[in-house]
């Protein structure tokens, strides 16, 4: 089946620092891929997506300079935490979606873990 | 506004027996929804589907059930097992979920109790 890969699934960092996690899609292409964060015990909250060739469209709220979302290539999708705080600290995930006949479905990466400490 | 409702934040079942877990939406337009299995630390594990045009879609245990007229969907497992012990995320989308993301409800935490 589809797989979606990230990378890295655990990362601590130091405050004011950069971190970069990568979302890729191991066995098919990608031209749309969405990024979560997910804090303890709450649902998963769209933050952006993440466009092959062109900008990121960003969720109202979120720091279109704080969150750098990168989409190069049809399997690749990166997104810096820039200038990390320790309330930036969260489960991130990344989402691809997949047709899969009668319709599309979204495959979920493995979730990257970050503290900013 | 919620979209997607997961009323019931967590569900305790026997092992063997049928778990029911729902789902209500308010967004007319969404036509394709989704039901996720989640361990923490993890990304979602996708389950199962269903399109706006089915009433009813089956994988093995696991059964969705859609009522348009309600706008509202369930998920039932059976017979249950101890390792489908999760949180449950039902998801919706509009034009079957190809560019446009998921909705999620806030998730329901299922137990099945050996």
């Amino acid at each position: 089946g589809a797989v979606v890969s990230q990378h890295p699934s655990r990362v601590i960092c130091k405050s004011g620092t950069s971190v970069k996690i990568e979302c890729r899609s191991l066995d098919f292409q990608a031209t749309t891929m969405f990024w979560y964060r997910q804090f303890p015990k709450q649902s998963l909250m769209l933050m952006a997506t993440s466009n092959e060739g062109s900008k990121a469209t960003y969720e109202q709220g979120v720091e279109k300079d704080k969150f750098l979302i990168n989409h190069a290539s049809l399997t690749l999708s990166t997104l810096t935490v820039t200038s990390a705080h320790p309330e930036d600290s969260s489960f991130y995930i990344c989402s691809a979606s997949f047709s899969r006949g009668h319709g599309n479905t979204i495959y979920f990466g493995e979730g990257s873990w970050l503290t900013v400490v | 506004d919620q979209q997607v409702k997961q009323n019931s934040p967590s569900l305790s079942v026997q092992e063997g027996r049928i778990s029911i877990l729902n789902c209500d939406y308010t967004n007319s337009m969404f036509d394709y929804f989704l039901w996720y299995k989640k361990y923490p630390a993890e990304g979602p594990t996708f389950l199962i589907s269903i399109s706006s045009i089915k009433d009813k879609n089956e994988d093995g245990r696991f059964t969705v059930f859609l009522n348009k007229s309600a706008k509202h969907l369930s998920l039932h497992i059976v017979p249950s097992q101890p390792g489908d012990s999760a949180v449950y995320f039902c998801a919706a989308s509009v034009k079957g979920a190809g560019n446009t993301p998921l909705v999620f409800g806030k998730g329901t935490r299922l137990s099945v109790i050996a």
